[in-house]
């Protein structure tokens, strides 16, 4: 079964800083996408970040990338130069093939001013 | 991207009554639609997997009688909510999957997120 774990109930961080939230994830198979979804206030799920296991290279998307450790089973995600739209809750998702989306618990982050 | 649009985006209904969701792919044609739940603070909960013609297939749990799901074409995904209670009240979420293919593999499509609906149940 696959199962994803995000350890973080909720982070903070100074606006114009950086912060990594967790994410580790359980799966029998080798062949996978991650991703991490950001849930605004307006509770639209934004998909902000994905990362093919077959590679290697860590996926970015302007200010947000990832720091994917397949062997460890890790992926989390950083964010460069907060911003006060950043604040969301983020949820860390693994899909295996055509089944379905599973997602971790989610981080709340607040941005401080 | 794909937008997905949901209606109505919140329903306040009284118990016994029963409640329709739609789910819409504006921009391109979804096979597969999903319905999700969230609770306050919580994460999203697969309830059903519903595939365009076919019948939904349900989550362990999820009481396919009371949440009954059509898909009857290519756009458009309806979730009824039947004989509701107040424990049914939550944040329900759809999302569709584009048909077509990306980057050549058909084992990643993306999910398109609607904007949710607020029930309650009185």
């Amino acid at each position: 079964a696959q199962t994803v774990t995000q350890s973080q109930p909720e982070m903070s961080v100074q606006e114009a800083e950086t912060v990594t939230l967790s994410c580790t994830y359980d799966t029998s198979e080798s062949d996978y996408y991650l991703f991490w979804y950001k849930q605004p206030p307006s509770r639209q799920m934004i998909l902000v970040i994905r990362q093919e296991a077959y590679k290697q290279q860590n996926a970015t998307e302007n200010r947000f990338s990832v720091n994917f450790q397949k062997a460890a089973k890790s992926f989390s995600l950083k964010i460069s130069d907060s911003q006060l739209g950043d604040a969301a809750m983020y949820f860390c998702a693994l899909k295996q093939g055509a089944q379905k989306l599973v997602f971790g618990q989610g981080t709340r982050l607040t941005i401080n001013p | 991207g794909a937008v997905v649009s949901q209606h109505p985006s919140r329903v306040i209904c009284k118990s016994g009554t029963s409640v329709k969701i739609e789910c819409r792919s504006l921009d391109f044609q979804a096979t597969t639609m999903f319905w999700y739940r969230q609770f306050p603070k919580q994460s999203l909960m697969l309830m059903a997997t519903s595939n365009e013609g076919s019948k939904a297939t349900y989550e362990q749990g999820v009481e396919k009688d009371k949440f009954l799901i059509n898909h009857a074409s290519l756009t458009l995904s309806t979730l009824t909510v039947t004989s509701a209670h107040p424990e049914d009240s939550s944040f329900y979420i759809c999302s569709a999957r584009d048909l077509a293919t990306s980057g050549g593999s058909f084992a990643y499509n993306e999910q398109f997120f609607g904007p949710g609906t607020r029930l309650t149940v009185l």
